[in-house]
């Protein structure tokens, strides 16, 4: 099945700071890389997410980059701001095309 | 719309106990999801419904049952509960054509298993 390892597992960074979390994935028919941002105590909601098809996807601070060849994808949030703590899951869409495998998550910590 | 929600929001439970999780979504969708989140652990599947009447196993499925009777409805089970069941229970649900797989989860449930 497909593997998912994310990392770092803790982000710390200053408020104004780039922010970059990088998502590998084995499954090489996986089409689909959605981010979810977690809030302490709230429910998983998606972020932004790319297809297979693209290369890149920019949602204003927000960036998703997709390396099919290398199978890894990453997140980049510029200009951070402390709203932006919480903690983020990558993951991919199997060949299967309905079950996603989660990474275990990055804790980002934007300090004022 | 409500969205998807769950039923109930948490529940402590003695070692042997049973109870059942209820997940309802009024978006339509065909498939369904049930994961556990630990910590450190991420979010892992551990039974899914590709419609109603049908159900499949996930990632971690032992000592969970479900059950799709309804279009709408996704129950988890848990027959007899033990203490490594203790972690927060979330659903979630989506279309599950290509184009849209976008998976909208519910708001957790906190289950402590003493």
């Amino acid at each position: 099945g497909e593997n998912v390892e994310q990392h770092p597992s803790t982000l710390s960074v200053q408020e104004g700071d780039s922010a970059v979390i990088k998502c590998t994935y084995s499954d090489s028919a996986s089409n689909y890389f959605p981010w979810y941002k977690q809030e302490l105590g709230k429910r998983p909601q998606l972020i932004i997410d790319i297809r297979s098809n693209v290369g890149e996807k920019k949602d204003q601070r927000i960036a998703v980059t997709l390396n099919k060849t290398a199978k890894h994808f990453s997140l980049h949030i510029t200009e951070t701001q402390p709203e932006d703590s919480a903690v983020y899951f990558c993951a991919a869409l199997g060949g299967s095309n309905y079950k996603l495998t989660f990474g275990k998550g990055t804790l980002l910590t934007v300090n004022p | 719309n409500a969205g998807v929600t769950q039923t109930p929001k948490f529940r402590v439970l003695k070692t042997g106990q049973s109870m059942t999780l209820l997940c309802a979504q009024d978006m339509n969708h065909e498939y369904m999801y049930w994961y556990r989140q630990d910590p450190g652990m991420g979010l892992r599947l551990i039974h899914y419904s590709v419609g109603e009447g049908t159900t499949a196993k996930g990632e971690v499925p032992d000592g969970y049952n479900v059950s799709r009777l309804k279009k709408q409805n996704f129950l988890l089970g848990l027959e007899s509960a033990a203490p490594s069941q203790t972690s927060v229970y979330f659903c979630a649900s989506s279309y599950g054509v290509a184009a849209y797989n976008e998976q909208f989860f519910g708001p957790g449930t906190r289950l402590t298993v003493l």
